[in-house]
């Protein structure tokens, strides 16, 4: 069973403003990860935080983690039309393989 | 392509039909999946190895084989394809010991009539 859920499933905002998506999961992790996947493409890693990090940073990404309720959020700052993706969590629970939510259909318009 | 080389990028199958997903990774990672992609679904794993010599199933197993033939190749196999198998296949892989990032490679279409 998928441990991430992805909120909003899609989103649709215009050029130059800010994206949040949210990610929340069940059980206890080690870290928690975020994907991006550009249609027709495989994913690609964008940033990862760990579960003793509260924010991190990368470019334009901002990412949160709250382990008291088990969510973590993304957001893109000045978001751009070539952010036009799917976004995906991921946790990582130790000596398993990471678990997939189901993506967060993101359209930036021109 | 994140080292990772997925064949073939796109099939039609007729029910019944077997083959083979063939997945290459040039990184030297121990760890190799294999998720299948629908629509409204997210990724599911079907197969995992977390290193040479070993697989485990993963969510959704069934009507799946796996082979992990060396420390490079990990395939996927549908014995006797359905209609139900109609998806993308990502083949991934990931070295614990130095990151945790995973690599996906670009999919395999799959068309199971």
């Amino acid at each position: 069973s998928q441990q991430g859920e992805e909120d909003p499933q899609a989103l649709s905002i215009q050029e130059g403003e800010n994206a949040t998506m949210n990610c929340s999961y069940k059980t206890s992790i080690n870290n928690l990860q975020w994907y991006r996947q550009n249609s027709g493409r495989g994913l690609v890693h964008l940033i990862l935080i760990r579960s003793n990090e509260r924010e991190k940073h990368s470019g334009r990404l901002r990412v949160t983690l709250d382990t008291s309720k088990k969510s973590s959020s993304l957001l893109i700052t000045a978001s751009r039309a070539a952010d036009t993706a799917s976004y995906f969590c991921a946790t990582d629970s130790g000596n398993t393989p990471l678990v997939f939510g189901k993506g967060t259909r993101l359209s930036v318009i021109a | 392509n994140a080292g990772v080389t997925q064949t073939p990028k796109f099939q039609v199958l007729k029910t019944g039909q077997s083959m083979t997903l063939q997945c290459a990774q040039d990184m030297n990672h121990n760890s190799m999946y294999w998720y299948r992609q629908d629509p409204g679904m997210g990724l599911r794993l079907i197969y995992y190895s977390a290193s040479e010599g070993t697989t485990d199933k993963g969510e959704v197993p069934n009507g799946y084989n796996v082979s992990r033939l060396n420390k490079r190749e990990f395939s996927l196999r549908l014995e006797s394809a359905a209609p139900s198998q109609t998806s993308v296949y990502f083949c991934a892989h990931r070295d614990r010991g130095s990151g945790n990032t995973i690599y996906f490679g670009e999919g395999s279409w799959l068309t199971v009539v």
